[in-house]
């Protein structure tokens, strides 16, 4: 299985700061790399696929990039209700696998 | 609006089964996979298998294999979940969700049923 491998655990920052979360794939997974944002008691909701398309109706303030197996979400100009969990999912073959998750917390 | 609706919280004994449905609208429903999940509190997200809604063909996480079995009912649009010989390890919160056409991410779920097993 391929093992997602995501940091911080937690996060903190300013609103109006720019945070980045990563998550580092245990093998190449071609770009095939999703990024979900869940709220407490709710499930999640995915942001970006493919490592860097945004999904219909997600502000553009969030943005995904990569680097090797390594992958990362950026997420400029922070307001108060993106201080909640995300999430990485490989997509490239199955079983598909997340990171553990990143809460976010504002300072 | 697509929407992806979950029956209720259940409460089962240790051995039991339980039946977990999620019941679709807005869609084609025979054109995508559905996909289960499960989430234990306040830790990572498991893929337990998927299914697709034209002709009932399913895969599975190897790890869940004999723990679920994944069937629909096209004439509803109604994906379920059987779990079996519950333990304390399957209380969890079990999320359906649909895959993406052409990518195997997850672009509505449903909103998530507590299955606490405990005697």
């Amino acid at each position: 299985d391929i093992q997602m491998t995501q940091s911080p655990a937690s996060l903190s920052a300013s609103l109006g700061e720019t945070v980045t979360i990563e998550c580092l794939a245990s093998e190449d997974i071609y770009s095939n790399l999703a990024w979900y944002q869940q709220k407490p008691g709710k499930s999640p909701q995915l942001l970006i696929y493919d490592a860097s398309s945004l999904q219909d109706g997600v502000p553009s303030r969030f943005s995904g990039s990569e680097s090797g197996t390594q992958y990362s979400l950026e997420i400029n100009s922070l307001q108060s209700e993106d201080a909640v969990t995300y999430f990485c999912q490989q997509h490239h073959d199955y079983p598909l696998t997340f990171g553990s998750g990143t809460k976010l917390e504002i300072k | 609006e697509v929407q992806l609706q979950q029956s209720g919280a259940e409460l089962v004994k240790p051995g039991a089964s339980v039946k977990l449905s999620c019941k679709t609208s807005g869609y084609t429903f025979s054109n995508y996979y559905m996909s289960w999940l499960k989430q234990m509190p306040g830790q990572n997200i498991e893929w337990i298998g998927n299914i697709y809604g034209g002709n009932g063909g399913t895969g599975y996480n190897q790890k869940f294999k004999g723990k679920a079995t994944l069937t629909v009912d096209k004439s509803s649009s109604t994906a379920y979940m059987d779990l079996s010989s519950l333990t304390s390890e399957d209380s969890a919160v079990y999320f359906c969700a649909r895959r993406g056409l052409t990518t195997r991410v997850f672009d509505y779920w449903g909103q998530g049923v507590m299955v606490t097993v405990s005697s």
